[in-house]
């Protein structure tokens, strides 16, 4: 079946702009989970989406950060004013029910370059 | 201190060498851990599970010292194919976000 997806793969904006960045999850899958990772850097937790309830922000570094996650699936993170220090891969995570809820399958990320 | 510490490497074996990763954790309360693989500009995946009585997975040994709070993870026979960054992972509290190890570098040579 089809994986986590990401969109775009690509991005390269100038500072000060704001980006919006997409994930599809995994049909089916409850929870959903963005990161980022910066060039030779571990992955850096962001925001979490557990079906209905409130979504997990600790991770978000700002309040230029922000996500929202329509309809249990798809979801959108936004970043505003962007800043150089914003360039890394923006990775998104999905995972599913039970004992597998602790699996989580990840998308091939957006590469954000900030200029 | 980090949460989830790793050797970054790199580790540079021949083919068919035995290799093994350690990754140590702070919080004693952490209820999961993993491998994780991740390739090259790519995204990472999910290697193993790692339990409390241990697991293998072929050529992938994994083990959890609770004690001494560390996992670990050994790879026999090594092929070419091996080569990637090893992501050690830990989940800690009810939001089950996972915390990353840095990662350590493999590469298998010819």
């Amino acid at each position: 079946g089809a994986g986590v997806s990401q969109s775009p793969s690509n991005k390269v904006t100038e500072k000060g702009k704001d980006v919006e960045l997409r994930c599809d999850p995994i049909s089916g899958h409850t929870a959903l989970y963005w990161y980022r990772q910066s060039l030779g850097q571990g992955l850096e937790f962001l925001i979490y989406f557990q079906g209905n309830s409130a979504p997990d922000k600790s991770g978000l570094p700002s309040d230029r950060f922000s996500a929202e996650r329509t309809g249990g699936s798809v979801s959108t993170l936004t970043i505003q004013r962007t800043q150089q220090e914003d360039s890394a891969v923006y990775l998104c995570a999905s995972s599913g029910r039970g004992r597998s809820s602790y699996e989580q399958y990840f998308g091939p990320g957006t590469r954000l370059t900030v200029t | 201190r980090k949460e989830v510490e790793q050797d970054p490497g790199p580790f540079n074996v021949p083919e068919g060498a035995t290799v093994a990763f350690n990754c140590t954790y702070s919080n004693s309360a952490s209820q999961s851990f993993f491998w994780y693989r991740q390739d090259c500009r790519k995204e990472p995946k999910l290697l193993m599970s790692v339990y409390s009585s241990g697991n293998e997975d072929g050529r992938f040994t994994a083990q959890l010292n609770r004690a001494s709070q560390y996992i670990s993870l050994l790879i026999r026979d090594s092929k070419l194919s091996d080569s990637a960054t090893y992501l050690c992972v830990v989940i800690s509290g009810s939001a089950r976000q996972l915390t990353f190890g840095s990662g350590t570098q493999l590469t298998v040579l010819p």
